[in-house]
């Protein structure tokens, strides 16, 4: 069965006080790795997709990277205004359907 | 570019009753699936539709059915209304087809079932 684990469930910082996010999977086969971000009560923000093993891909504070078994979100410096939910998705490539199967999210809050 | 709507924001319904849900996908889109998100959950996949039929179901009871229309948006109806089906309802399109698979979410419907 396909599962995506996140850790930590709940993440505070400081602000500038750099960290990780963890998200492991389990999938029969790997179509790509998504994250996304979701504030309160709003529909999710796409952020990344990784393809591959090795792959690295970065926005403003907010890095990802792949190995075979897991993603990380790395957040550098954070600031107040990134405290959101960070939700990790996989997308099994087997099937006809091109769904994605997400982990319960982290929340993250970064204090001024 | 418009990104993806959807109608109405909040809904309250009876156990027992009906709804539809509504969706417009991003230009240039032409799959959608919805997704329900309880709180304090990741989304958990219902459906998708391509090309107007449903591509693949996730662990949903027949009650809970959509369509997609000839301009891509789309409709989520959940008969029978349970307590159980509170939560968020997002709908997502993305362009199968085309080399990439990234899905782009709408804000949402939050649906309360008292």
């Amino acid at each position: 069965e396909d599962q995506v684990t996140q850790s930590p469930e709940a993440l505070r910082l400081q602000e500038g006080e750099s960290s990780s996010l963890n998200c492991s999977y389990t999938v029969s086969g790997l179509r790509g790795l998504f994250w996304y971000r979701q504030d309160p009560g709003k529909g999710p923000e796409f952020l990344f997709t990784l393809y591959s093993a090795g792959e690295e891909k970065e926005k403003e504070r907010l890095k990802a990277t792949l190995t075979k078994k897991e993603s990380f979100l790395h957040i550098t410096a954070p600031k107040p205004e990134d405290s959101a939910t960070y939700l990790c998705a996989v997308q099994p490539r087997e099937g006809g359907s091109e769904k994605l199967v997400f982990g319960k999210g982290m929340k993250l809050t970064v204090n001024p | 570019e418009t990104g993806v709507t959807q109608s109405p924001t909040h809904l309250i319904k009876t156990r027992g009753q009906q709804v539809t849900l509504r969706c417009s996908s991003q230009s240039g889109h032409n799959t959608v699936s919805w997704y329900q998100q309880a709180l304090g959950q990741g989304p958990q996949f219902i459906f998708q539709y391509y090309r107007e039929e449903e591509n693949g179901r996730g662990n949903f009871p027949p009650r809970f059915s959509g369509l997609q229309f000839p301009n891509y948006s789309s409709e989520l109806n959940v008969n029978a209304l349970e307590l159980d089906d509170s939560a968020l309802y997002l709908c997502a399109s993305s362009s199968t087809g085309q080399g990439t698979y990234e899905q782009y979410f709408g804000p949402g419907t939050r649906l309360t079932v008292t």
